[in-house]
């Protein structure tokens, strides 16, 4: 079964800082989509980064980037220059090739951005 | 397109009465899902739907929760005999077919059930 960590529940980081939200994932499946959302206190799931197993290189939306490492089954998520609007709860989740084409979540990091 | 909507956005019911849900898709979506999502936590994966046949649901939909989907568009779930565990915030989701088709949320409809 697939399954997606995320070990910290909660991070600090002050403005115009950057941080890195970390996220392992467990499959043995080759070929995976890793997704980054935004849940602000609103509630709406916001997506922000897309990257494919098979994606050379990490991807990059704006501010977010994905640091991903296949070999360790990481898709950490870093934003650049915090603003205080970046605060929010943030999931990582996984989508497998094949018959099973939900996402699957990780518990989520809430971040808070300090002025 | 306006995004995937969700009505109501919220519902107070009392223990053991019916609830009902609905959910518009965006409309080229032929993929649906519903998800649960409780405090702190989350979205749990509930049922999919491809068009208007539900291909897979997860062991935490108990008898008591059914879905539709009639003619591949709009959906609903239904909790009958609602207990107080249900509570939740219940998602609705949809996309295109591919691995890295953008899923996108409704607002979600908040349950209570007292």
């Amino acid at each position: 079964a697939q399954k997606i960590t995320q070990t910290q529940p909660g991070m600090f980081v002050q403005e115009k800082e950057a941080v890195t939200l970390d996220c392992t994932y467990d499959t043995s499946d080759p070929s995976y989509g890793l997704f980054w959302y935004k849940q602000p206190s609103s509630g709406e799931m916001i997506f922000l980064i897309y990257q494919g197993s098979y994606d050379q290189q990490n991807a990059t939306e704006g501010r977010y980037s994905l640091n991903f490492q296949k070999a360790r089954k990481s898709a950490n998520l870093v934003i650049s220059a915090s603003q205080l609007g970046d605060s929010a709860m943030y999931f990582c989740a996984m989508r497998k090739s094949g018959s099973a084409r939900q996402l699957t979540f990780g518990s989520g990091t809430q971040l808070t951005v300090l002025p | 397109d306006t995004g995937v909507s969700q009505n109501p956005r919220h519902k107070i019911t009392k223990r053991g009465q019916n609830v009902t849900f609905r959910c518009d898709p965006i409309s080229e979506h032929n993929r649906l899902y519903w998800y649960r999502q409780t405090l702190g936590q989350g979205p749990e994966f509930l049922t999919y739907f491809q068009n208007e046949a539900q291909l897979e649901k997860s062991r935490l939909l108990s008898d008591r929760f059914s879905a539709e989907r009639p003619k591949g568009s709009f959906s609903t779930l239904e909790i009958q005999r609602t207990e107080q565990g249900d509570s939740a915030m219940y998602l609705c989701a949809s996309s295109q077919e591919g691995l890295a088709a953008l899923t996108d949320f409704g607002p979600g409809t908040r349950l209570t059930v007292t």
